[in-house]
């Protein structure tokens, strides 16, 4: 069974400070992507990354960068948090082949104070 | 740009009963891909059914199946004999088939059974 594991459930951090989410997956996924969750707003895409040390920017890339230098695992980077990104954040994976679905952790839920 | 619109910020149905949530979706593409994805509390998104756009039949899984409409860019799903466990947040989400499989999200539809 597919298994992609966000290294924090609940996360609080201050405004101006580097903030670091973790994604790490199992099952040797070419594909990784990070959205985050607001209420009325459904899932906006981030950023994705089709192999290693390739990233392409989602619909709400600002603000944001990611790093990928292995394969299994998807760091979402804030380089200064702000309190407008406070949200819910979550990490998926997939393989490239046609029809696959998106397999999701359980999520970060992270406030800016 | 595609778009999945979902109007029903929230639905109920009572238990056993037959509930349809709707979800549109606007694109200029003729293959692609559409997917139902539930979230219960517990946050972890699963997948619920999904329909390749160049196969008229509509999808079904136990009991949830899907009515899609591709010409008017409709696809519902429709969840029979309701349980309390099918209480959650269900996002309805599209993916071009030529894009690899990024997805783009409706706004979600909160379901509540009601015993």
């Amino acid at each position: 069974d597919v298994k992609v594991t966000q290294s924090s459930r609940y996360l609080v951090k201050r405004t101006g400070e580097k903030v670091f989410l973790e994604c790490v997956q199992d099952m040797d996924h070419e594909n990784m992507f990070w959205y985050r969750q607001d209420p009325g707003l459904g899932l906006r895409l981030i950023y994705f990354s089709y192999d290693v040390k390739m990233k392409e920017k989602g619909d709400i890339p600002e603000g944001y960068s990611v790093s990928r230098e292995k394969k299994e695992r998807f760091s979402l980077i804030l380089e200064s948090a702000s309190t407008n990104q406070t949200s819910m954040y979550l990490c998926a994976s997939s393989l490239t082949r046609e029809v696959q679905p998106q397999h999701f952790g359980d999520g970060t839920r992270l406030s800016i104070l | 740009a595609q778009t999945v619109t979902q109007s029903q910020p929230e639905m109920s149905v009572q238990e056993a009963e037959t509930v349809t949530l709707s979800c549109t979706y606007d694109t200029s593409e003729s293959d692609y891909y559409l997917f139902w994805y539930k979230q219960p509390p517990s946050r972890q998104m699963i997948l619920v059914i999904r329909q390749e756009a160049y196969k008229q039949q509509n999808a079904t899984e136990n009991r949830f199946s899907v009515n899609f409409q591709k010409a008017a860019k409709s696809f519902s799903l429709k969840i029979s004999d309701s349980q309390l466990g099918d209480a959650a947040m269900y996002f309805c989400a599209y993916r071009m088939k030529t894009s690899g499989s990024r997805l783009t999200f409706g706004e979600g539809t909160q379901l509540t059974v009601n015993p």
